[in-house]
Formats: C-alpha cells, structure tokens, sequence
C-alpha cells in the first residue's frame, strides 16, 4: 500500500540551530513529493516540491529539500531555525499521472524552536 | 490572483444536528477541490474531491456527504452530526489538469458537544 512516514512527531531545536524533518514514502514508482507547513489554526502552505530535475529543491523562507531515491526520503532542512519557523510539517506525495491530483499526507512534525 | 475562501471559521453543533460547510474558491476557474479532516495527531484525511460541477469522489465511508453546485462552490454537509465528526475541517484546491500545487483554505474547527 501507498504510505507516507514522518517518524518523528515533535522536534526540538533552538533558534539558530539547523534543522532537518524527515520523510519517507512507500510507492510504486517515484511519485511527486511536496512540503507543507501549518501554523496553530491556519491552513497548510507550500513550501517546496519535487517534480524531477535536481533532486535538491528550494522553497520558501529558506528551507530546502534533498530527494534520495534509493533510500525513498524526501528530508526537509533549513540550516539556522528562527522562533518563527515553530509549526507543524507535513510531507506529502502525489501518484504521478492523474488519478485526482490527490495528494497523500503524513502524520506530521511539530516543531518547537526554544529561544 | 486566486483566493479561497471557508466558512464558518468555528462551529460548535450539538450531537444529531446538522452540518454545512461551505468553501468557495475565487480567482479561477474549472479546478480539482478537495475536502479534508484533520484530527489531533492523525495528519490530514482526505475526505471527497471533486473535478466538476456535480462530481464528487468520496474516500472514506463516513457520516458526511459533499457537492458542488457551482464550479468555484464546494459544500461539506453531515445530516446527524457525531462526536466523532469533531475535527478542522480544510478545503483546497488546485488548478485541474497537471497540476498537483494544493492550496489550502484557512480550515473550520468543528466541535460536536
């Protein structure tokens, strides 16, 4: 069956520490991988995706992702956390090829940043 | 630029009651939208989506129906409320076609009592 992993449920870092949030999938075939984050109450923003190409992404307020094929992770960093970085984190993947454009979700990490 | 659009923020509903939720999308036209129910600690449920006016997917059996009316119009709607039903329910959306960027609404928070 098709799964998403985020194994950890809560991260703690400290402002200006680096920070890296992991995900892994379990698919047929490579499918498209995304970031989203969520602050208390609010709805969930993109952050990055990978479609193909370089298997390093940028996204939005300094975050970046690495795809690793052969170890099925799309792991979400960002090299110095600010207080304001403090959400939860949602890693999600995509069937390439139709079907809805239906996005499969994991679990989620919340990050809590102390200061 | 496209903006979407949830309503009623917070809804507090007794067992047995009814329930309408209501996401319009503006900005765009003919997209995928989808209904989701985040529980606390679960991640996020896909619930129904829908690619058309008067096409609706469901992925989980549950209490709760969906439609849409119109195109950029999406409703959630339970006819007896459970306590089970208690949760922030989200709309997003994307452009239909090879488009997989989801945006998001900014949710309902949902308690049965």
């Amino acid at each position: 069956a098709q799964s998403v992993t985020q194994p950890d449920i809560h991260i703690t870092v400290s402002e200006g520490a680096s920070l890296e949030l992991r995900c892994n999938y379990s698919y047929g075939a490579t499918p498209y991988l995304f970031w989203y984050v969520q602050s208390p109450g609010q709805g969930l923003q993109l952050l990055l995706k990978y479609f193909s190409g370089d298997t390093l992404v940028q996204g939005i307020k300094g975050f970046e992702a690495e795809f690793k094929r052969s170890q099925s992770s799309f792991n979400l960093r960002k090299p110095s956390v600010h207080w304001s970085d403090a959400a939860e984190y949602f890693c999600a993947v995509a069937p390439r090829g139709g079907g809805g454009n239906k996005l499969t979700f994991g679990t989620g990490t919340q990050l809590k940043v102390e200061l | 630029s496209q903006t979407i659009h949830q309503w009623p923020a917070t809804l507090v509903q007794p067992v047995g009651s009814p329930l309408s939720l209501e996401c319009t999308v503006e900005g765009t036209s003919n997209p995928n939208l989808y209904w989701y129910r985040q529980a606390a600690g679960r991640g996020l449920q896909l619930l129904f989506y829908s690619v058309g006016i008067g096409q609706i997917s469901s992925e989980v059996p549950q209490n709760l129906s969906a439609s849409r009316p119109q195109d950029r119009q999406f409703i959630l709607s339970s006819k007896k409320l459970l306590l089970s039903d208690s949760g922030f329910y989200l709309c997003a959306w994307i452009q239909g076609g090879g488009s997989y960027e989801q945006y998001f609404g900014p949710g309902t928070r949902l308690t049965v009592t």
